[in-house]
């Protein structure tokens, strides 16, 4: 079956960076788009971006722009986020999910999600 | 920014329907997923394309969207139902999520 096995916690301090692995199992790696979402405590999901994992191709929210690099290994089955300059706002469960098509669109979706990664940013 | 408002809360007898709402701008010329989410554990998608239920859900989960919105409709609710429900869509190529409904059976 479709699994998306990620990293462990990572406690980091104030400016510093975080990379999140995301390794995949149960499908073609490269037919499908990857995305990755988070969600601060007691807050609703927030998209970061997503790669194509054919290609390589990425699009990130404009939000993270800058501060978001999404990566792939093809021969790892892995995705990687890593996320830099972080705040305290960035204190969040990080999530990997599969999009059904590989450049990913309006009419996509995410299934299934990865059991996700806490992040935790303090001094 | 597109903004996608769902109601913060839901209460349902055992047994009867539940109905969520997701309400965005023409939110019904755009496709419309819905994911819900137990304490502690990861999203879990249950209807995508507005409509459409993936393989494992059961048929109690049912799907709607048009005009401005969208509404999750679980039919003969169970206490294992209970979780949170975020409705997502996608516009101007950035994915966005709804602001989550809390569904209590009780």
């Amino acid at each position: 079956q479709v699994q998306l096995v990620q990293s462990g916690a990572e406690v980091k301090k104030p400016g510093a960076s975080v990379k999140v692995s995301c390794k995949a199992s149960g499908y073609w790696f490269t037919n499908h788009a990857m995305h990755w979402v988070r969600q601060a405590p007691g807050q609703r999901l927030e998209w970061l971006g997503r790669i194509n994992a054919g290609n390589g191709d990425t699009k990130s929210s404009q939000k993270f722009q800058g501060r978001v690099t999404i990566t792939w290994d093809t021969s790892a089955n892995t995705v990687f986020m890593e996320l830099s300059s972080l705040t305290s706002e960035d204190t969040a469960i990080y999530y990997c999910a599969r999009d059904p098509f590989l450049a990913a669109a309006g009419n996509s979706w995410f299934d299934p999600w990865g059991q996700g990664t806490l992040v935790t940013v303090s001094s | 920014s597109y903004e996608l408002a769902q109601p913060p809360s839901v209460s349902v007898s055992p047994g009867q329907t539940a109905r969520i709402t997701c309400s965005g701008d023409n939110l019904g010329k755009k496709y419309v997923c819905w994911y819900q989410q137990k304490p502690g554990q990861s999203p879990v998608l249950v209807i995508y394309q507005n409509n459409q239920r993936p393989s494992g859900i059961p048929e109690r989960f049912s799907g709607s969207n048009s005009g401005d919105t969208a509404t999750l409709t679980i039919s003969g609710t169970q206490t294992m139902d209970e979780a949170d429900y975020y409705c997502q869509a996608w516009d101007s190529s950035l994915y966005v999520f709804g602001t989550g409904t809390k569904v209590t059976v009780l």
